[in-house]
């Protein structure tokens, strides 16, 4: 069953602490991507890697951290220094020429 | 960088009726996608329309281009109560390639 996860679903946090969301892929895609996406909004890329090893800020990266260290995961750590967290995640991934993408259920993130 | 407009913002219409978005965008484009996102779910690609393309046809949808004045339609046929979801343009374009720019999207409700 091909596709890509994130987990959790819901995701609660304190002030102050560090968060990381999961998103895994088995579809063999090259790149990924992590969005946000606030009520009523579009989404707004966070951080993009197009291969092993590699990543790239979007339009909104601070605040947020990545890494890449197997073709089928991309993490997505909140850090502290993001100072308004509260929103839809989508973690999404494509073949990086053709780039259509793929997205994952999504993770809200709620700062308590 | 929101690349993508969209018109409506909101659209309610019949069931069985058509629905018709706009997307407009600023800059020279390699592609132009639309999504679909039920709500509190991932998006899901529907239909990818080249720069070089007029239009195109997937099932019920119809999808335009005029690359002159930077706009995009997608007309969804004979609508069902299914149908209720945003909708979202995303623009690939020709001085960022493979980065996506989405639109703030149309929300649709469908009424049986």
């Amino acid at each position: 069953d091909g596709g890509i996860t994130q987990s959790p679903k819901y995701l609660f946090r304190k002030e102050g602490q560090n968060v990381t969301l999961s998103c895994e892929q088995n579809l063999n895609h090259d790149a990924m991507y992590w969005y946000r996406q606030d009520p009523g909004q579009g989404l707004r890329l966070i951080y993009y890697s197009q291969i092993v090893n590699d990543f790239q800020k979007g339009d909104i990266a601070e605040g947020y951290s990545v890494s890449r260290e197997k073709k089928e995961s991309f993490p997505l750590t909140v850090t502290s220094a993001q100072k308004n967290p509260t929103a839809f995640y989508l973690c999404a991934s494509s073949w990086w020429q053709y780039n259509e993408q793929f997205f994952g259920p999504g993770t809200r993130l709620t700062v308590l | 960088s929101q690349q993508g407009e969209e018109d409506p913002q909101a659209l309610s219409i019949q069931e069985g009726e058509n629905a018709t978005m706009n997307c407009s965008y600023k800059t020279s484009i390699n592609n132009l996608q639309w999504y679909r996102q039920n709500s509190g779910r991932g998006l899901v690609h529907l239909i990818l329309i080249r720069s070089n393309e007029r239009e195109k046809h997937s099932g019920r949808l119809r999808v335009t281009l005029d690359t002159s004045k930077k706009s995009s339609s997608l007309l969804i046929t004979a609508s069902r109560a299914a149908d209720t979801a945003s909708y979202f343009c995303a623009t690939d374009s020709t001085s960022n390639t493979g980065k996506l720019i989405f639109g703030q999207g149309t929300t649709l409700q469908v009424k049986p």
